[in-house]
């Protein structure tokens, strides 16, 4: 499996910053997708991170909130933009496991705490 | 969207028993797969399940992918300490450009 690590591992912010997340991979994947993890709750996917192109957001996450960038295929960031308590969560990037494959790797994930 | 349901919330067993953890839903999915997660780790996936029917061990971990489709469990024997954790289903809803869907958890503590 993929071994993926990001960056911070956990940040405290006051709110109206950005923070930027970061994901390294060490070995070229297809598909690199971002998810959040509020407290005690499941994985909601925010967005999938295409190399090369815009990311794809789900419904109720947009651009301006959480722009994403997937210089290549190891590297992805994921920033909270203009940040509110209603924000911390647990941020986790994953990879596929192979083109294709429905099987997803996660990293440790970002906690974050908003004040 | 679909939805992936788990319960109870949580459960509690003493070290050494089997347990059985159920997911269902009310749509079919053409993936199952069974994640655990530590406190202050990522998800680690356990299980993936492909077809209908297909029973796949991973140690004493053993899942299932239900006739309907509808369904997957999820039995861990002789459980240990170090099982404890929260365990999340997940799958693929059948329909193109389907993305992967979680259910919301279940908590797992072993007594020993």
């Amino acid at each position: 499996s993929a071994v993926i690590s990001q960056k911070p591992s956990r940040d405290i912010c006051q709110r109206g910053t950005s923070l930027t997340i970061q994901c390294q991979v060490d070995s070229q994947v297809t598909m690199m997708f971002w998810y959040r993890q509020q407290p005690g709750q499941s994985l909601t996917l925010i967005a999938t991170a295409n190399q090369g192109s815009e990311a794809t957001y789900e419904s109720g996450f947009v651009i301006d909130k959480f722009p994403i960038s997937r210089p290549n295929l190891t590297f992805s960031t994921l920033t909270v933009s203009n940040m509110s308590p209603e924000d911390s969560s647990i941020y986790l990037c994953s990879v596929d496991k192979a083109s294709g494959s429905d099987e997803q790797f996660f990293g440790p994930g970002t906690r974050l705490t908003v004040l | 969207g679909q939805q992936l349901n788990q319960s109870p919330q949580s459960m509690f067993i003493q070290e050494g028993e089997d347990v059985s953890m159920n997911c269902t839903s009310s749509s079919i999915f053409n993936t199952w797969l069974w994640y655990k997660q530590d406190p202050g780790e990522g998800p680690v996936l356990l299980i993936a399940l492909y077809k209908a029917g297909e029973l796949t061990s991973n140690g004493r971990l053993t899942a299932q992918f239900g006739i309907t489709r509808k369904d997957s469990f999820l039995n861990i024997s002789a459980s240990i300490p170090s099982d404890v954790g929260i365990y999340f289903c997940a799958g693929t809803p059948s329909g193109a450009n389907s993305k992967l869907t979680f259910g919301k958890g279940i908590t797992l503590s072993v007594r020993p």
